[in-house]
């Protein structure tokens, strides 16, 4: 089965710390690409980045960082001197069937407390 | 330019009634999506299409009917509304196929009661 999990229901930290948001993935395809989405309180889903499987260099973005790793077939996000600004909620996504559409993992609700 | 728009924002339906979701990109995409949101359960696709005149099913489909006629505009009709459809409905579009990033609209709230 293709799909994504993120276990992580719900995070919660203090404004300045820093946090990771888990996302492992299952697919059979050789080559794929993976998404991370943004829903902040406001509602609307935002794209933040998308990673294709040949290329797992890290990617770095201000205070956003990336690590994708194959071999535990994971594509982690971690935020950097967290704020509260980043208090949303984080989806995780994998093309499936013909990469026709995505699947959605069932996302993880960051709390920033200031 | 205005992305991704989606008309109503709101909506109460009793059940059994009907309506139709209105989705407009002006972003010349081929492919567009019907999600719906639940709490707990993440976006699951409704109904996509891959260009206009085309529909396909998502993971859930059933209760749902889907026209893509122009290629700017996805309707969304629900002929007979059940509480079960109680959501929040997403759609989206993007230029190719799930290799690129998706764009979505801000969102429908609907209730049925």
């Amino acid at each position: 089965a293709q799909k994504v999990t993120q276990a992580q229901t719900e995070i919660s930290v203090v404004e300045k710390e820093d946090v990771t948001l888990d996302c492992v993935y299952e697919t059979r395809d050789t080559t794929y690409y993976l998404f991370w989405y943004k829903q902040p309180p406001s509602g609307e889903l935002v794209f933040l980045i998308r990673r294709n499987s040949f290329d797992e260099q890290n990617e770095i973005s201000g205070r956003y960082s990336w690590n994708f790793q194959k071999s535990t077939s994971s594509f982690n996000f971690t935020i950097t001197a967290s704020q509260v600004v980043d208090s949303a909620v984080y989806f995780c996504a994998l093309p499936i069937f013909g990469n026709e559409k995505l699947t959605f993992g069932t996302g993880t609700r960051l709390t920033i407390i200031p | 330019n205005a992305g991704v728009t989606q008309t109503p924002k709101f909506r109460v339906l009793k059940t059994g009634q009907s309506m139709t979701l209105l989705c407009a990109q002006d972003m010349n995409h081929e492919y567009m999506y019907w999600y719906r949101q639940d709490p707990g359960m993440g976006l699951r696709l409704i109904h996509y299409s891959v260009g206009e005149g085309t529909t396909a099913k998502g993971e859930v489909p059933d209760g749902y009917n889907v026209s893509r006629l122009k290629k700017q505009n996805f309707l969304l009709g629900l002929e007979s509304a059940a509480p079960s459809q109680t959501s929040v409905y997403f759609c989206a579009s993007s230029y190719l196929t799930g290799f690129t990033e998706q764009y979505f609209g801000p969102g429908t709230r609907l209730t049925v009661t």
